[in-house]
């Protein structure tokens, strides 16, 4: 069960949007539409942002949408603010009932 | 609204076991069809999922972790607890506590557990 791959960083000036791509493969992120995305502000814990996908918890800022290509499943942030800079993780189902998570990515508006 | 609190202790002596416990308030660990997790994060480093349990008493492991860990529900303390034996300095990181499995809306602030001798 290898972690899913991230960019370590994607940055980008506010406003504009920003794509955090998640890699995994046909046992994982291909094979499931049950992927979800955190953001992690410094010394807090991880916030749900995104579940199965594309599914935004209630209270979420509609700048962050998800979406899923085979075995790529993306968070993308528009109209990207201060506040968003933070790290980002991705987590998918794995079968047999286990979890996987990726690698994380740092994303710094400029 | 549902909150999450770890606890136990900060060191742990390496080849011992480490136990740590989540309390929940604002809802019940025995109703719901919710499943209770824990994760752990090492240093500078990213998440990993530790295990999960159901409340009609299933379990799941990390594959990872499995020979060591095991997770419990005590549901007359509204708590779930976890142990992790013969630790390493491998096993230091911030351990958190949540509900779900696969994504976790609900989360503990976590807390950190240092192996050293």
């Amino acid at each position: 069960q290898s972690a899913l791959t991230q960019p370590a960083s994607v940055s980008g000036s506010p406003g504009q949007s920003i794509t955090i791509s998640c890699t995994g493969t046909s046992s994982d992120v291909g094979a499931y539409n049950f992927v979800s995305w955190y953001q992690q502000h410094p010394g807090k814990a991880p916030k749900l942002m995104i579940y199965d996908v594309s599914n935004r918890p209630s209270g979420v800022s509609n700048r962050f949408s998800g979406s899923k290509s085979g075995n790529t499943a993306s968070l993308i942030i528009s109209g990207l603010q201060a506040e968003d800079e933070a790290d980002y993780y991705c987590n998918s189902y794995a079968s047999s009932n286990t979890y996987v998570f990726g690698t994380g990515t740092k994303v710094t508006v400029l | 609204q549902v909150q999450l609190q770890e606890s136990g202790p900060g060191l742990v002596k390496p080849s011992e076991t480490l136990s740590l416990t989540c309390t929940v308030s604002g809802g019940s660990v025995s109703s719901g069809n919710y499943y209770w997790s824990w994760l752990r994060q090492p240093p500078g480093k990213g998440l990993e999922w530790i295990a999960y349990i159901h409340n009609s008493g299933t379990t799941n492991y990390n594959p990872s972790l499995k020979s060591r860990v095991t997770i419990s529900l005590d549901t007359s303390k509204n708590q779930f607890s976890l142990k992790l034996t013969s630790v390493t300095a491998a096993d230091t990181a911030v351990y958190y506590c949540a509900r779900g499995a696969g994504w976790y809306l609900y989360w503990g602030q976590g807390t950190p557990v240092t192996v050293s001798s």
